[in-house]
């Protein structure tokens, strides 16, 4: 089945642990993007990938990173995370980075920093 | 750049009532446009795209939305929504060449029993 997995779906740290969200697509995208999510705020991209070790910020990169060493793989590392931090976050991806294709998105992670 | 306005932040409408979900972009030359829909605790699906052609487009469990270029709208439409329909739908633009989409706020539809 052509999916976007995302781990964990829940997740509850504490403010400066370092955290790592996976998210891996099995349909050989070359696009790949995190967004967070917030009420009243809509979606928001945080980083996105056009391919293998091309990633570029969004409009909320601040306070996250990411990689993409293989095209299936694109995690989203929070490396000191505080809690205006706390959003549900989604994985998404495309088969190019433009043109007339939508997201596939992944189910969600949940994050709370207390 | 592009952006997408969804006039409603959150609509209630009765069971077998019709519903109008309003999205307004900012205009460009060429654009594909999409609604998705986002279930309660799921992520958001695929629900209808506009990319050429009619501008009266179908989508899944009986949505339509039109494109009108003159109003640069695409509002989503049902003739009669059951309370299944409960769920947060976005609107989203993408133009042509190299850019990425670009998501509304969402709009929340609460179907009432």
């Amino acid at each position: 089945e052509a999916q976007v997995t995302q781990n964990p779906r829940y997740l509850i740290t504490v403010t400066g642990k370092k955290l790592t969200v996976t998210c891996s697509q099995n349909m050989n995208h070359e696009y790949m993007s995190w967004y967070r999510q917030d009420p009243g705020l809509g979606l928001r991209q945080i980083y996105y990938s056009m391919n293998v070790e091309v990633t570029d910020k969004g409009d909320v990169p601040e306070g996250y990173k990411v990689s993409r060493k293989e095209k299936r793989n694109f995690p989203l590392i929070l490396e000191s995370p505080s809690p205006n931090q706390t959003s549900l976050y989604f994985c998404a991806s495309s088969p190019t980075p433009w043109g007339n294709y939508g997201y596939t998105f992944g189910s969600g992670t949940r994050l709370t920093v207390v | 750049a592009q952006s997408v306005t969804q006039l409603d932040s959150q609509v209630p409408v009765f069971e077998e009532a019709p519903v109008e979900l309003r999205c307004n972009y900012s205009s460009s030359v060429s654009v594909y446009l999409f609604w998705y829909v986002q279930y309660p605790n799921q992520g958001l699906q695929l629900l209808l795209k506009y990319l050429s052609g009619s501008t009266l487009v179908k989508g899944i469990n009986g949505f339509e939305a039109e494109f009108n270029k003159s109003q640069t709208s695409f509002h989503l439409r049902k003739p009669s929504v059951h309370i299944s329909d409960t769920a947060e739908y976005f609107c989203a633009v993408r133009a042509s060449g190299n850019t990425p989409l670009v998501f509304g706020k969402g709009t929340r539809l609460s179907v009432i029993a």
